[in-house]
């Protein structure tokens, strides 16, 4: 049964280190979303890939997150360096062209010290 | 004003009821509408997609949209303990999702 993959799924690391997620999405998807969830801010999107294509980093802290697809099976998500406010869970989510029906992995939970 | 509005709860209705979820939006331009449902420690998944205004059922699922009053509502008939979980509304404009904050529900036995 198809579903998004993401690696690690969860991370502790000290402030400053790098972190790097991965995700898988669901093969024959040409859409790839980061989003970041806190209790504070809900569910925020970071980034987009279309046919590994980035579309829009808006969301992300330019200075120390960067998004990239190396090949349409692997998308990363790296922060560096890692701060204690960036402590969240973060998801990855695949869909078929369409914007609305995307189908989220299990998340990466992080906690910076 | 925030984009999407939605009251975060929590909920808790005893198995059986009907419950309400709400959200409100500000863009008149949106026209595709989402509930996700979200269980602890998983992602999102969706559960309701409706376009333009109305209501579309799915079991003992309802979605309804009033485009003229930028309000769209998730019922749930006879919820079910299983129904626990955080439900999000999302909008979309041939654009990204954006998403409200949830509201968490849980049934009690």
């Amino acid at each position: 049964d198809a579903r998004v993959t993401q690696t690690p799924r969860h991370k502790v690391t000290e402030m400053g280190q790098e972190v790097t997620m991965r995700c898988q999405p669901i093969l024959g998807h040409n859409t790839v979303f980061w989003y970041r969830q806190t209790m504070m801010q809900g569910l925020e999107l970071l980034a987009y890939f279309r046919n590994r294509a980035p579309l829009d980093d808006s969301g992300m802290p330019k200075d120390r997150f960067s998004a990239e697809m190396p090949d349409a099976t692997l998308a990363t998500l790296k922060i560096q360096p890692s701060e204690p406010r960036d402590s969240a869970v973060y998801f990855c989510a695949s869909g078929q062209y369409s914007y609305n029906e995307q189908f989220f992995g299990p998340g990466t939970r992080l906690t910076v010290l | 004003q925030k984009e999407v509005e939605q009251d975060p709860g929590p909920l808790s209705v005893p198995e059986g009821a009907i419950v309400s979820l709400n959200c409100t939006y500000s863009n008149s331009a949106f026209q595709y509408f989402m509930w996700y449902r979200q269980y602890s420690r998983k992602g999102p998944e969706l559960l309701m997609y409706t376009y333009s205004s109305g209501n579309k059922e799915d079991g003992r699922f309802t979605a309804q949209v009033d485009k003229s009053s930028k309000y769209i509502s998730l019922f749930i008939r006879d919820s079910q303990p299983s129904d626990s979980a955080t439900y999000l509304c999302a909008v979309s404009g041939n654009t990204p999702l954006v998403f409200g904050k949830g509201t968490r529900l849980s049934v009690i036995a």
